[in-house]
């Protein structure tokens, strides 16, 4: 069965500084997919990124980057000198092979201080 | 407008009563999910349509719950006899591939079961 835990409940930082969100994953599949969305006090779920099993190159857009390691089960994500806009609710997600459909973890609240 | 809206954004109801909350998904989407989120929780999936038909209802929880989408656009989410249990947020998504993890996510419906 999948499994996604974000052992991050809350997490506050002052702006400008970088921050780590950690994202652990669990499945039986060898090829599978995970996501980031974001979710600001609107309500409303923001996709981040998608990467699949095979591709466990690094990326980086703009402030954000995301760190996929196969070996610890891990896909990271950080965001660089953090803004109040940063502030929200983060999601990691794990979808596996036949388009099943995501699983989520329970999420960290990123609290950006000013 | 362009995005998934979803109504009514607040819904009140009494323990027992029928409730239907609504998606409309971005025209042109032919995938549709509908997913509940608790508080401090992430989004647990409920159902999935693809097109007209139900691709996947394995993440409903009893027959009290029911989706319809019945021209392949607009959806309604069906809770019938609410529990006090059933007091979450009911997201809706829509994507125009299925399987990528790129959901396209509304506002969501706050429901209250009193």
């Amino acid at each position: 069965a999948q499994k996604v835990t974000q052992a991050q409940t809350e997490i506050s930082v002052v702006e400008k500084e970088d921050v780590t969100l950690d994202c652990v994953y669990e499945t039986r599949d060898t090829t599978y997919y995970l996501f980031w969305y974001k979710q600001p006090p609107s309500g409303e779920l923001v996709f981040l990124i998608r990467r699949n099993s095979f591709d466990e190159q690094n990326e980086i857009s703009g402030r954000y980057s995301w760190n996929f390691q196969k070996s610890t089960s891990s896909f990271n994500f950080t965001i660089t000198a953090s803004q109040v806009v940063d502030s929200a609710v983060y999601f990691c997600a794990l979808s596996e092979e036949g388009n099943t459909p995501l699983v989520f973890g329970k999420g960290t609240r990123l609290s950006v201080i000013a | 407008g362009a995005g998934v809206s979803q109504t009514p954004s607040n819904k009140v109801t009494e323990k027992g009563k029928y409730v239907e909350l609504r998606c409309d998904p971005i025209s042109g989407h032919t995938a549709l999910y509908w997913y509940r989120q608790s508080l401090g929780q992430g989004p647990e999936f409920l159902i999935y349509f693809q097109g007209t038909g139900a691709a996947d209802d394995s993440g409903l929880p009893n027959d009290r719950f029911f989706a319809v989408r019945p021209e392949g656009s607009v959806s309604t989410l069906k809770i019938q006899r609410t529990e006090r249990g059933d007091s979450a947020v009911y997201l809706c998504a829509s994507t125009v591939a299925e399987g990528t993890g790129e959901l396209f996510f509304g506002e969501g419906s706050r429901l209250t079961v009193l």
